[in-house]
């Protein structure tokens, strides 16, 4: 059974970094045509992709904020983690991780963690 | 891709059917996937490749469509599908959502 699950800071002022933490079981990110993505979702609106590591160590990133994401990968402790830099209100919101396979499909998300960003 | 999904709120009652409608700005092949989101689950991915039902999707749920224009129908509706409906396109990156679908009961 694959399962994810997300883990932040809660809160963080701007300007600061945002580091997320994702923590799953149930599959290997060294397995073939596997991938870990982060999808976002501002309070009571709709979802975001943010970025995808896969089993390779390829990453994609949204253009829209390419130049403040890192996503990298541990894959012996079965994690993979995304840094947002210079972060602002627009930041805040629920942020999720999941299971990629195939290419660009979300086949299990985790429950999300939630980022407020205030001063 | 652009992804243009339609109406954004719905309301019917059980048993009966609805359609919800995704349009994408360029084509996407079959490259298209729908997801269901309700409060305080993961959110669920229903059907992949456009029309491919994913383990565990009921039956009373398909999907439509290739190019452009994709539908996501369901049938006889159930207490438990009134959620939101995504849309994601993955012919390309960045992967982009549909606005998303509100069905409420009626």
């Amino acid at each position: 059974q694959v399962t994810l699950k997300e883990s932040g800071p809660g809160i963080l002022q701007p300007s600061q970094t945002l580091s997320l933490t994702c923590s799953f079981s149930g599959f290997l990110l060294s397995a073939s045509s596997v991938g870990v993505g982060w999808i976002r979702q501002p309070s009571g609106k709709g979802l975001e992709w943010l970025a995808t590591i896969g089993w390779e160590d390829v990453k994609h990133y949204n253009p829209s904020l390419k130049s403040r994401l890192t996503i990298s990968k541990d894959t012996s402790n079965n994690q993979v983690f995304l840094k947002i830099t210079s972060v602002d209100t627009a930041d805040t919101g629920t942020y999720y991780c999941a299971h990629r396979n195939p290419p660009g499909v979300m086949d299990a998300w985790g429950q999300g963690a939630s980022v407020t960003v205030s001063s | 891709v652009q992804m243009t999904q339609s109406p954004s709120y719905l309301a019917a009652s059980p048993g009966e059917s609805v359609s919800i409608s995704c349009k994408a700005s360029k084509s996407i092949s079959n490259n298209l996937a729908w997801y269901q989101e309700k409060p305080g689950k993961a959110n669920k991915l229903l059907i992949h490749s456009g029309s491919t039902l994913q383990s565990g999707t009921p039956s009373r749920f398909s999907g439509s469509g290739s190019g452009t224009d994709f539908t996501l129908t369901i049938r006889s509706l159930e207490s438990e599908d009134f959620a939101v409906y995504y849309c994601q396109q993955y012919n390309e990156y960045p992967l982009t959502f549909g606005s998303g679908t509100k069905l409420e009961i009626k």
